[in-house]
């Protein structure tokens, strides 16, 4: 059963870098049948989405989000990875990954979420 | 950005009735329009893509319908365990999806 699992600190300083990692059972991102994103739900707000990675490491991002953030791979672990920086308290959300086919498709598995608090 | 809207923010209904939910695209999307439901905690489940067609296990009373800028989610007899937020997204726009704020579905 393909389930997918957020990480990260729950609680990070303004200014600094978060970093996020996403866990897949089920699935083997090495497969090369999806790519995996992450995406974020602002408190009170809809969902946006950071970018998206495929197994090789091709990423293409959210233009609007792109200068602040990189999405890596770990084939071995099976895992993924944000890393987004100069944190804000903007930046307060839920942090979802999920799974898309490639080409212009919806999200078909996600992960359950974790909340990131940006605060001093 | 094709900014998505939905309407209305909150929808009450009761078990058995039918609940039906709006999306509007800023501008077209063609059929590229998904719905998810989203229970608090839980990871968001994939309900409707192509605007009208279901993903593995969605039971038949969910349907939608729509193509261009006007969509619809429709559950037809309402259940327990469909109260929840629903959302809808394009991916019309690559590199550019987008979602809308979700409606939230509560027991009348």
């Amino acid at each position: 059963q393909l389930q997918l699992q957020e990480s990260g600190p729950g609680l990070v300083k303004p200014s600094e870098t978060l970093s996020l990692t996403c866990s897949v059972s089920g699935d083997s991102i090495s497969s090369g049948t999806h790519y995996w994103g992450w995406l974020r739900q602002p408190p009170g707000k809809g969902l946006e989405w950071f970018g998206s990675i495929y197994y090789s490491g091709v990423t293409y991002y959210n233009p609007s989000l792109e200068s602040r953030v990189t999405i890596s791979v770990d084939r071995s672990k099976n895992q993924l990875s944000l890393k987004l920086k100069s944190l804000t308290a903007a930046d307060t959300a839920v942090f979802f990954c999920a799974r898309h086919l490639p080409g212009v498709n919806p999200f078909d598995a996600w992960g359950p979420g974790t909340l990131v608090i940006v605060s001093s | 950005e094709i900014v998505m809207t939905q309407s209305p923010a909150t929808l009450s209904v009761s078990p058995g009735e039918r609940a039906t939910f709006s999306c509007r695209a800023s501008q077209s999307v063609s059929s590229n329009l998904a719905w998810y439901q989203h229970k608090p905690g839980q990871a968001p489940r994939l309900l409707i893509f192509g605007a009208s067609t279901r993903a593995a296990g969605v039971p038949a009373r969910f349907s939608g319908s729509g193509s261009g800028t006007e969509f619809t989610l429709t559950i037809s007899s309402l259940q327990s365990e469909d109260f929840a937020v629903y959302y809808c997204q394009q991916y019309s726009e690559w590199r550019m999806y987008t979602f809308g704020q979700g409606t939230k579905l509560e027991i009348e």
